[in-house]
């Protein structure tokens, strides 16, 4: 069974520096790796995937990860963090062969101004 | 649509009532997704409906919680008698035909059981 293990519960940054949120995942065969965004009282959005291919993706809002097979991390980054970018972020794996994804249990990020 | 509706937005209801929660997934989404966030919790897969497959269940916690979907589009969660601990966000997503999709979310059905 696949899981997800997001080992922050919190992450706090000031505006303009660089944030990172650490995932890393568990899965047989080649994953599938996402990551969602939620704001207060909204469903969660979709930031960025990695499918195949290059190991640096980009997303919306600025946001990158980088897919690193050995470490089995997909961790999300931005270089330059708003105060907008609080939130609570989820990284989600499921295999090629699955439909259904699993999610962490979140990280609640604050940007401070 | 344009996006996944759920309805209705926020639902308080008394504990041992029955409740229904509704999803109108995206038009012509083939997969949709029930999905359970108690308060400090990460997401908990409930169940999924993949086009005229029979759904898997396996995420469903009791007897209690059943879905249905129909005609490849709507779907319901029912929970009968109502205990606490179900108290929660539940979220409905559903995704398109192809393997490397993502899902699209609704913004949820907060239930408060009292």
């Amino acid at each position: 069974a696949q899981s997800v293990a997001q080992p922050e519960d919190q992450v706090n940054v000031a505006e303009g520096n660089p944030l990172t949120v650490k995932c890393t995942y568990s899965v047989s065969g080649n994953p599938y790796l996402f990551w969602y965004v939620q704001y207060p009282n909204r469903g969660l959005q979709f930031l960025l995937k990695y499918i195949t291919g290059d190991n640096l993706v980009k997303g919306s809002y600025g946001f990158e990860a980088e897919f690193n097979k050995s470490q089995t991390s997909f961790h999300l980054k931005k270089p330059s963090a708003l105060v907008s970018d609080s939130a609570l972020y989820f990284c989600a794996v499921r295999p090629g062969s699955a439909r259904q994804l699993t999610f962490g249990s979140g990280t609640q990020l604050t940007v401070l101004p | 649509g344009a996006g996944v509706s759920q309805s209705p937005s926020n639902k308080v209801t008394e504990k041992g009532k029955d409740v229904e929660l509704r999803c109108d997934p995206i038009s012509g989404h083939t997969a949709l997704y029930w999905y359970r966030q108690s308060l400090g919790q990460g997401l908990e897969f409930l169940i999924y409906f993949q086009g005229n497959s029979a759904p898997d269940k396996s995420g469903l916690p009791s007897d209690r919680f059943s879905a249905e979907r129909t005609g490849g589009s709507v779907s319901t969660l029912t929970i009968q008698r109502t205990q606490q601990e179900d108290s929660a966000v539940y979220l409905c997503a559903s995704t398109g035909e192809g393997a490397n999709y993502g899902y699209t979310f609704g913004s949820g059905t907060r239930l408060t059981v009292v």
